[in-house]
């Protein structure tokens, strides 16, 4: 298995630009998750997913867009990039079995400045 | 009610000392803890996890102390390593529950630094 696999590795955008983060994870979970990381701050969860079709705003989603139309793969789109979205993203996926959550599983990350 | 507090922000040991970085958490309902090591340039992975049915976790040389009433829980690295150096993060969550409510609440950080 690869697990949870995130493109681009790194990105530089110009201000205003749009892109899109991929995220694909082969383990057949049914909860996903993008999380923004900055220096010092911990992890930030952006938006979520339970499950094909189904997605949910989590503490910062401001700036973004999610969308699930397969288990396998999570994308989160910027629109309008912006400076304070500079920052490291990491898209993560657990399975959840008895109504209980279990391990997340993160991906490699990608970094992205916004200049 | 669903922040998680950590500390310290960073540590510097020698080698074979005990690092200890501790949590408080505010909800009483939170029922999972894990703390997750982060390498540079890496994706956080689970290092090891308690359900507050116990008051310690050992899994090699880690070991989690949960305090139910005080609501900390700490984490403990016996005879540290220069490869144990990396960023450690707690985390709380309700997996009871699905949607928002059994996402992780994650701690800011704890940078550790083990000297040779």
């Amino acid at each position: 298995n690869a697990g949870v696999t995130q493109t681009p590795k790194f990105r530089i955008l110009k201000i205003g630009q749009s892109m899109t983060l991929q995220c694909t994870q082969d383990m057949n979970h049914n909860y996903m998750y993008w999380y923004r990381q900055d220096p010092g701050m911990g992890l930030k969860l952006i938006y979520y997913s339970v499950g094909a079709g189904i997605t949910d705003k989590g503490e910062v989603p401001n700036g973004y867009n999610v969308s699930r139309s397969t288990t396998e793969d999570f994308p989160l789109r910027l629109e309008l990039a912006a400076p304070s979205q500079t920052s490291v993203y990491f898209c993560a996926s657990s399975r959840t079995s008895g109504g209980r959550n279990y391990e997340q599983y993160f991906g490699p990350g990608t970094r992205l400045t916004v200049t | 009610q669903q922040q998680v507090k950590q500390s310290p922000q960073s540590l510097i040991v020698q080698k074979g000392g005990i690092p200890i970085i501790n949590c408080a958490y505010e909800n009483t309902a939170f029922d999972y803890f894990p703390w997750y090591q982060q390498f540079p340039g890496k994706g956080p992975a689970l290092l090891i996890a308690i359900r507050p049915d116990v008051s310690e976790k050992k899994e090699g040389r880690f070991t989690i102390s949960f305090n139910k009433s005080a609501k900390q829980f700490s984490l403990h690295i016996m005879d540290s390593q220069p490869g144990d150096s990396a960023t450690y993060f707690c985390a709380a969550s309700l997996t009871s529950y699905g949607g928002s409510q059994g996402n992780l609440i994650f701690g800011k950080g704890t940078k550790l630094s083990v000297k040779p």
